[in-house]
């Protein structure tokens, strides 16, 4: 079993829509999370990060982590075709990130 | 800019050659990171410093990698007798606490 899994799509969604993005993580002592967004050919880009349990805002995006099923999402609200690229989860191990292989999200008009 | 700076961004070398890849990290940050993303795939941890002290290093990093960060400031990664295998896009990150920027990358290509 991968660290961190996550299903890598490809997700396609109409503009104006909510995209959920998930991943689920098997080691529960590491307890910080983060979101990073990838363009083509491009370096991640930190989305957002929580710690712990509960949800964090901001913006458009929601993340949330639920230790219970060791479950961690993002949501996107409004999705516009910038928002078209892979979704990076990963949980920070303190020394490094552990990745999700991504999931490739595309929003059309 | 005041991002995380890596050159060069594009590299093609014959199988056999030795490349090296530099990092300029975040001013301030102490902390520096090499990571290995193929497509497809999330970026795989390849080795971590702390200031100059190289911390970590991943079963990944064979050999035929060395990494430094001298006076704790730029980073450069070595790959000597490349091989094809070693075609990738090679990322450095750098963090102060927990929230770790990336650069743009180095896309190696092995022919």
């Amino acid at each position: 079993q991968k660290e961190v899994e996550q299903d890598p799509g490809p997700l396609s969604v109409p503009e104006g829509a909510i995209v959920s993005l998930n991943c689920t993580y098997s080691n529960s002592a590491f307890q910080y999370f983060m979101w990073y967004r990838q363009y083509s050919r491009k370096g991640p880009e930190l989305l957002m990060y929580t710690y712990s349990s509960g949800n964090k805002e901001d913006g458009r995006f929601t993340a949330q982590v639920d230790k219970s099923s060791k479950y961690i999402s993002l949501f996107i609200r409004d999705s516009q075709p910038s928002d078209s690229a892979t979704y990076l989860c990963a949980q920070d191990y303190t020394d490094k990130l552990i990745f999700g292989t991504g999931t490739r999200l595309q929003v059309f008009p | 800019d005041t991002g995380v700076s890596q050159n060069p961004r594009h590299k093609i070398t014959k199988r056999g050659q030795n490349v090296t890849f530099r990092c300029d990290p975040i001013s301030e940050h102490n902390r520096l990171y090499w990571y290995r993303q193929t497509l497809g795939q999330g970026p795989e941890f390849l080795t971590y410093f702390q200031n100059e002290a190289q911390l970590e290093k991943s079963r990944l990093l064979s050999d035929r990698f060395s990494a430094e960060r001298p006076k704790g400031s730029f980073s450069t990664l070595e790959i000597q007798r490349t091989e094809q295998g070693d075609s990738a896009m090679y990322l450095c990150a750098s963090s102060r606490t927990t929230e770790a920027f990336f650069g743009q990358g180095t896309r190696l290509t092995v022919v």
